[in-house]
């Protein structure tokens, strides 16, 4: 089966930090960018981070920029999200979905997994 | 940066059309991508590049972009159609609109 599952959401104080996992399975993950979108309680999607098939590029919205760091072990079939420095407003649950570049101008989600929710609150 | 404006809301009655709208600078230039989320569920792809329907996709959901504005049709709406919509493109990062949220009465 062709899926996403994220793991290693909780509770953390500000300042603390967090990885995130996502575990790939029923598709070529080496094949695809991955990206991280996240969504505040009662609030709309965010895109938050993405990453080239071989890791050699890597994006990331302003807000998270030298606060995040988004990787991915191919071997493993993972993408993974260390998180530092958190803040209140980085509660959210964090979906991990598959990238499609459909062209240069063109890009969506075609895969997500079911989130995991990180609550930043002392 | 682009933005993207959705109505908070539209109603629709079961069995009739529903469209919802996302609005953009020239938005008809962009490819348009739409997803459903469900309460407490994920995401899902409904509608990619303006107007083609992934796997799985009934037909009755639909898509159109032309000028400043992007439209997702829904016809002969069901009760499990009631969900939150979002609009999504992509313009140097992946940008979505604030979602609307689909009532059928």
């Amino acid at each position: 089966e062709v899926q996403l599952v994220e793991s290693g959401g909780g509770l953390v104080q500000p300042g603390g930090s967090l990885r995130l996992s996502c575990a790939a399975s029923g598709f070529t993950f080496s094949s695809y960018w991955m990206s991280w979108v996240r969504q505040a309680p009662g609030k709309g999607l965010e895109w938050v981070a993405n990453i080239k098939q071989d890791g050699s590029e890597k994006y990331y919205v302003d807000s998270v920029k030298g606060r995040f760091t988004i990787s991915r072990d191919n071997a493993k079939n993972s993408l993974y999200l260390q998180m530092n420095s958190l803040r209140a407003e980085d509660t959210a649950v964090y979906y991990c979905a598959r990238d499609i570049v459909a062209t240069i101008y063109s890009r969506y989600f075609d895969l997500w997994g079911r989130g995991t929710l990180v609550t930043v609150s002392s | 940066s682009y933005e993207l404006t959705q109505p908070l809301s539209v109603s629709v009655a079961l069995g009739q059309t529903a469209r919802i709208t996302c609005g953009g600078n020239n938005i008809g230039s962009k490819n348009v991508h739409w997803y459903q989320q469900k309460p407490g569920q994920a995401p899902v792809l409904v509608i990619y590049r303006d107007s083609n329907r992934p796997s799985g996709i009934p037909e009755r959901f639909s898509g159109s972009n032309s000028g400043n504005t992007a439209t997702l049709t829904i016809s002969r709406a069901q009760a499990g159609d009631e969900a939150d919509y979002y609009c999504q493109v992509w313009d140097s990062s992946s940008v979505f609109g604030g979602g609307t949220k689909l009532t059928v009465l």
